[in-house]
């Protein structure tokens, strides 16, 4: 079974640009969860989708943002970027809220 | 808002040693608590999940406990290998949201 994939791995923008990541879960997985990690901040939630409807998000302003599609595949965008949004970000599937989330291997993103 | 906390941040044991590693949370109302592992550069792997109602879970060489009323959790390893050697997050689901500790960095020294 394939497990979560995500693209593209490594990317380097400049200031202002937007970019766009994408997470394809675990099959039969509906639950598609994005976290950013950076080494001051650790592992952070940005937000949860669920049958195409964003169910959770956590406290990011709203420059970042996501989708979800009817396969459960999922992108996030984050417009206008900052040097600080340099970060790991990952994308993780479960079957639904509160069983075990499985991550994939995350989208390395550079802002200079 | 949830807040989680592992201790130590690093640490340093020789192989064939069994270890302890620490996680609290500061809100008991849980969902449930899984346990990580992430290898520099990587994503994170899921190693154990606990469900609120349960006090331990056991794979292989890897042993969690949950004390839901005192927030904490433990993680055991046993006879430790350095191919364990990686950082060991807990994350705690209240339901809405997971919240991550920092993490423990363990290294495994031959």
């Amino acid at each position: 079974k394939a497990g979560v994939t995500q693209t593209p791995r490594y990317l380097i923008k400049t200031r202002g640009q937007q970019v766009t990541l994408s997470c394809s879960p675990i099959s039969g997985h509906r639950s598609v969860s994005w976290y950013q990690q950076t080494p001051g901040q650790g592992l952070q939630f940005l937000f949860e989708y669920f049958s195409e409807t964003q169910r959770n998000k956590g406290n990011f302003p709203g420059r970042f943002s996501g989708r979800q599609f009817s396969n459960s595949r999922s992108e996030m965008n984050v417009s206008t970027l900052e040097l600080g949004d340099s970060a790991l970000y990952l994308c993780a599937s479960s079957t639904t809220v509160g069983n075990t989330i499985y991550f994939g291997e995350g989208s390395w993103l550079t802002v200079v | 808002k949830q807040e989680v906390t592992q201790i130590p941040a690093a640490l340093s044991v020789p192989e064939g040693e069994n270890l302890v590693l620490n996680c609290s949370f500061t809100d008991s109302a849980i969902y449930n608590l899984q346990w990580f592992r992430q290898d520099p550069g990587k994503g994170l792997t899921s190693l154990l999940l606990i469900q609120s109602s349960q006090r331990e879970q056991t794979s292989g060489r890897l042993n969690a406990s949950l004390d839901k009323s005192s927030g904490r959790s433990t993680l055991y390893i046993a006879a430790s290998q350095p191919g364990d050697s990686a950082t060991y997050l807990c994350a705690v689901n209240t339901g809405n949201q997971f919240y991550f500790g920092t993490g423990t960095s363990l290294t495994v020294i031959p």
